[in-house]
C-alpha cells in the first residue's frame, strides 16, 4: 500500500510565523505534489516537484516556497503566514502513468 | 472560466438510489479521467480511472467519458450511507502528472 504522511493534522500558527509543513511518501515516487483546499474552489496547486532538487510552480506558489532534498521527503514553507492561508493543506505522490495521485491525510492549517 | 465544472451539490439520495456525478471540461487535451472519493477530514482516494470514451465498470461503479461532449460521469448503483462522502474529478493536464481538479460534489445518502 502507498503510504504518504503528513507531520501534522491540525496547526495553528500565528501571523507572521515560519510554517513548515512536511510530507513523506514510501514508494519512491518521482513526482511530489502540494494543495490547498478550500470550499467552493477545490484543490489548487501550490508546487510541485518531479524530481529530488527540481520544482515547478503551480496556480498559486506566491506566498509559499518548497524544499525538496531527498526523494522522499516534500516540504512546504510558508515564509510569513497570513490569515488568508488558513486552508486544509494537501500532498500527495504519483509515479509513472497514469499518474495517479495518492493523498496524505491533509493538514488543517489555522493562522491567527 | 474553470478549465474543469462540477456541481458542489450538496445531493441527497436515499439508500439504495443510483447517484449519477458528472464533470465538464473545456481542454480537449486532457488524457486521463479519475474520480477521488474524500470522507470529511480525510486525504482523497482514487476511485477509478479511464483514459478513452466509453463507460468502465467496477462494482457497484461506473465511470463514463465523452470527449466529443467534454463531459465525464461516475455512476453509483443501490448506493450505501458509507458512500456519503465528497467525489471529485481530475484530468491528467501534462506528461508530468500535474491533474486538473473539480471542485467536489457531496454526496449524502440517507438510510
Amino acid at each position: 500500500d502507498v503510504k504518504v504522511t503528513q507531520s501534522s493534522r491540525y496547526l495553528v500558527k500565528r501571523t507572521g510565523e515560519k510554517v513548515f509543513l512536511e510530507c513523506v511518501q514510501d514508494m519512491d515516487h518521482e513526482n511530489m505534489f502540494w494543495y490547498r483546499q478550500d470550499p467552493g474552489l477545490g484543490l489548487r496547486l501550490i508546487y510541485f516537484s518531479y524530481d529530488v532538487k527540481m520544482k515547478e510552480k503551480g496556480d498559486i506558489p506566491e506566498g509559499y516556497s518548497v524544499s525538496r532534498e531527498k526523494k522522499e521527503r516534500f516540504s512546504l514553507i510558508l515564509e510569513s503566514a497570513s490569515t488568508n492561508q488558513t486552508s486544509m493543506y494537501l500532498c500527495a505522490s504519483s509515479g509513472p502513468g497514469p499518474y495517479e495521485q495518492y493523498f496524505g491525510p491533509g493538514t488543517r492549517l489555522t493562522v491567527t | 472560466q474553470k478549465e474543469v465544472e462540477q456541481d458542489p451539490g450538496p445531493l441527497s439520495v436515499p439508500e439504495g438510489a443510483i447517484v449519477s456525478l458528472n464533470c465538464t471540461y473545456s481542454n480537449s487535451a486532457f488524457q486521463y479521467f479519475m474520480w477521488y472519493r474524500q470522507y470529511s477530514r480525510k486525504g482523497p482516494e482514487l476511485l477509478m480511472y479511464t483514459y478513452s470514451s466509453g463507460n468502465k465498470e467496477d462494482g457497484r461503479f461506473t465511470a463514463q467519458v465523452d470527449k466529443s461532449s467534454k463531459y465525464i460521469s461516475l455512476f453509483i448503483r443501490d448506493s450505501q450511507p458509507s458512500d456519503s462522502a465528497t467525489y471529485l474529478c481530475a484530468m491528467l493536464t501534462d506528461s508530468w502528472g500535474k491533474f486538473q481538479f473539480g471542485a467536489g460534489t457531496q454526496v449524502v445518502v440517507t438510510p
